[in-house]
């Protein structure tokens, strides 16, 4: 099957500083690359959806200005936690959708970020 | 917008024993599908079995086996023979036209030897 490599896999950063989260797609080309947000014991909530070459299209209520996400080619998308804080904290997953299988997709999905601002 | 409801928070099975975990959701479409995710405590998102809404056959995997009741908008997960491998969170997840995931609220199995 299709590898989905997210890194880091646990990150903790200062209040104030930014943090990039990477999702890189090793064996396929991903057209389309989701970003989660997972807080503990809860479901995985979408934040946004990513395409390669063009802007992020964000769920309602997620700030993009803080959750910048570039998907500069077919292989990896970033993730960047600005300004973090402390009830930024949580789980972040990422998945790739494989191009050509727009319907009938299997998300693959990266093993996750677990961000701790202190 | 689709919902996905899952009733059961929290389900517990004797190893070697058969559960099954509900799903419900709400759709006005009728071309979708309709997943089985694990979620181990390692967090890694495993798919467990897949069914596409235009297929009346229920789809298997294994030790996995779905009932799918396309009228009633349900989808539950039946794992026989359950393993302590099995203990995880389980969220049925729904698929559709705007090519995005709708998770449900998630089950966590609890697997006792």
């Amino acid at each position: 099957g299709a590898v989905v490599s997210q890194h880091p896999s646990w990150v903790i950063c200062k209040s104030g500083t930014s943090v990039k989260i990477e999702c890189r797609s090793l064996d396929f080309q991903a057209t389309t690359m989701f970003w989660y947000r997972q807080f503990p014991k809860q479901s995985l909530m979408l934040m946004a959806t990513s395409n390669e070459g063009s802007k992020a299209t964000y769920e309602q209520g997620v700030e993009k200005d803080k959750f910048l996400i570039n998907h500069a080619s077919l292989t990896l998308s970033t993730l960047t936690v600005t300004s973090a804080h402390p009830e930024d904290s949580s789980f972040y997953i990422c998945s790739a959708s494989y191009p050509g299988r727009a319907k009938s997709t299997e998300a693959f999905f990266g093993q996750g970020t677990r961000l701790t601002v202190v | 917008a689709q919902t996905v409801t899952q009733s059961q928070p929290e389900m517990s099975v004797q190893e070697a024993e058969t559960v099954t975990l509900s799903c419900t959701y709400d759709t006005s479409e009728s071309d979708y599908y309709l997943f089985w995710y694990k979620q181990p405590p390692s967090r890694q998102m495993i798919l467990v079995i897949r069914q596409e809404a235009y297929k009346q056959q229920n789809a298997t995997e294994n030790r996995f086996s779905v009932n799918f009741q396309k009228a009633a908008k349900s989808f539950s997960l039946k794992i026989s023979d359950s393993q302590l491998g099995d203990a995880a969170m389980y969220f049925c997840a729904y698929y559709g036209s705007n090519y995005k995931l709708t998770f449900g609220k998630g089950t966590l199995l609890t697997v006792n030897p």
